[in-house]
């Protein structure tokens, strides 16, 4: 199988707090790892790539400041929201994929609301 | 840039055929994916064409032409449980997925 968990599932937050987020790889080695935001009735927008021990890719448009990115190991990525707002209230979801294959393994997301 | 369309919206009965239409304007395109999605939940995945011609996967199937940058999703024995998003996504070399932004499909008994 192909199974991404993450962590937690859901976190209510105060302004200015920050978050972090997990995304981890339980049955393969996840040599890329990506991450997406998804506000409600809404597309899955890729907010930025992330290879085992080296820098996140980001796309254009997302802060690197604010969206803190770790790929430690291949099977771990964390996200960490830094000085939440409520406009970072979103649905937060990860993939990994395990490198020549195209597809990419969803975890359950996160769902992060910010006071 | 990329950019994909697909209609935002099909309803269909119990028992029907929907087909959902995916176009798409890529550079570097490695391939089609389609994914569902259930509200509140992650994206599943359906299929994945890299070459022309149809997939079949039970009672979904998915189309590609690459010529045409053309795709689609085609829904077979429509079940009240396929109510649900449905997103086509673009792939190419750098191995990112971009999405399309979403057929939400209703099944009506």
């Amino acid at each position: 199988g192909a199974v991404v968990s993450q962590h937690p599932s859901r976190v209510i937050c105060k302004s200015g707090t920050s978050v972090k987020i997990e995304c981890r790889s339980l049955d393969f080695q996840a040599t890329t790892m990506f991450w997406y935001r998804q506000f409600p009735k809404q597309s899955l927008m890729l907010m930025a790539t992330s290879n085992e021990g080296s820098k996140a890719t980001y796309e254009q448009g997302v802060e690197k400041d604010k969206f803190l990115i770790n790929h430690a190991s291949l099977t771990l990525s964390t996200l960490t929201v830094t000085s939440a707002h409520p406009e970072d209230s979103s649905f937060y979801i990860c993939s990994a994929s395990k490198g020549a294959e195209n597809e990419q393994f969803f975890g359950p997301g996160t769902r992060l609301t910010v006071l | 840039g990329q950019s994909l369309e697909q209609p935002s919206e099909v309803t269909a009965v119990e028992g029907a055929i929907v087909q959902i239409n995916c176009t798409y304007q890529t550079s570097g395109f490695y391939g089609l994916s389609w994914y569902q999605q259930h509200d509140g939940g992650a994206p599943t995945f359906l299929s994945y064409n890299a070459l022309d011609g149809l997939e079949e996967t039970g009672r979904f199937s998915s189309f590609l032409s690459r010529s045409d940058s053309y795709g689609y999703l085609l829904l077979q024995e429509l079940q009240m449980k396929d109510s649900a998003s449905y997103f086509c996504a673009v792939s190419g070399n750098t191995g990112k997925l971009i999405f399309g932004q979403g057929t939400t499909l209703q099944v009506k008994p």
